[in-house]
């Protein structure tokens, strides 16, 4: 089975930090995707990694940027966090074939105060 | 361009019933694949189905199933019988796959089953 594992459930922190969320998966899969999902908005893609060190804005990249140094990680990093970036984010992965579902984590849901 | 209505935001049934959970679905690709997710109050998604455009048997498995019509770019799944253990909100979603398999995603229905 496919594992993905997203670094924290929960996380609390305050407007201007630089925050972290890690995701990592175990099925050597090329495309990496981080999502973030509010109240009905659903899920709303913010960057996207086909690849080692290669990376691709999503629908709503501002203010968040992503650093994928290894195949099996991928990082959402929020430069400056901000209160309207609280939300539920979410990780997912996806081997490189055309009929594959994205295989996702079990989410952050990340406060900002 | 590529899109999922999911017109249905919250349904509300007494457990027993049966219950179709509406998706709707645009894109000029020919080649495509749609998608239904589930995630319960613990958050995670997680894949129920996967159709693919040349496909358009129905599936059923177990209390789910799914009709696909491309004639009205309509991929909906009903619960028979629906149990407590339905509550969550299920997603639609349809695949890019020449686009990096990016999957566009619905808003999402949640369903709320009541003993």
């Amino acid at each position: 089975d496919v594992k993905v594992t997203q670094s924290s459930r929960y996380l609390v922190k305050r407007t201007g930090e630089k925050v972290f969320l890690e995701c990592v998966q175990d099925m050597d899969h090329e495309n990496m995707f981080w999502y973030r999902q509010d109240p009905g908005l659903g899920l709303r893609l913010i960057y996207f990694s086909y690849d080692v060190k290669m990376k691709e804005k999503g629908d709503i990249p501002e203010g968040y940027s992503v650093s994928r140094e290894k195949k099996e990680r991928f990082s959402l990093i929020l430069e400056s966090a901000s209160t309207n970036q609280t939300s539920m984010y979410l990780c997912a992965s996806i081997d490189r074939g055309n009929d594959q579902p994205q295989h996702f984590g079990d989410g952050t849901r990340l406060s900002i105060l | 361009a590529q899109k999922v209505t999911q017109a249905q935001t919250e349904i509300s049934v007494v457990e027993k019933e049966d219950v179709t959970l509406d998706c709707v679905y645009e894109t000029r690709d020919t080649t495509y694949y749609l998608f239904w997710y589930k995630q319960p109050p613990s958050g995670e998604l997680v894949f129920l189905i996967r159709r693919n455009s040349f496909d358009e048997q129905n599936e059923i498995s177990g209390r789910y199933s799914w009709n696909f019509q491309k004639s009205t770019s309509s991929f909906n799944f009903t619960i028979t019988a629906s149990q407590v253990v339905d509550s969550a909100v299920y997603f639609c979603a349809l695949s890019a796959p020449y686009n990096f398999n990016k999957f566009y995603f619905g808003s999402g229905t949640k369903l709320n089953v009541k003993p």
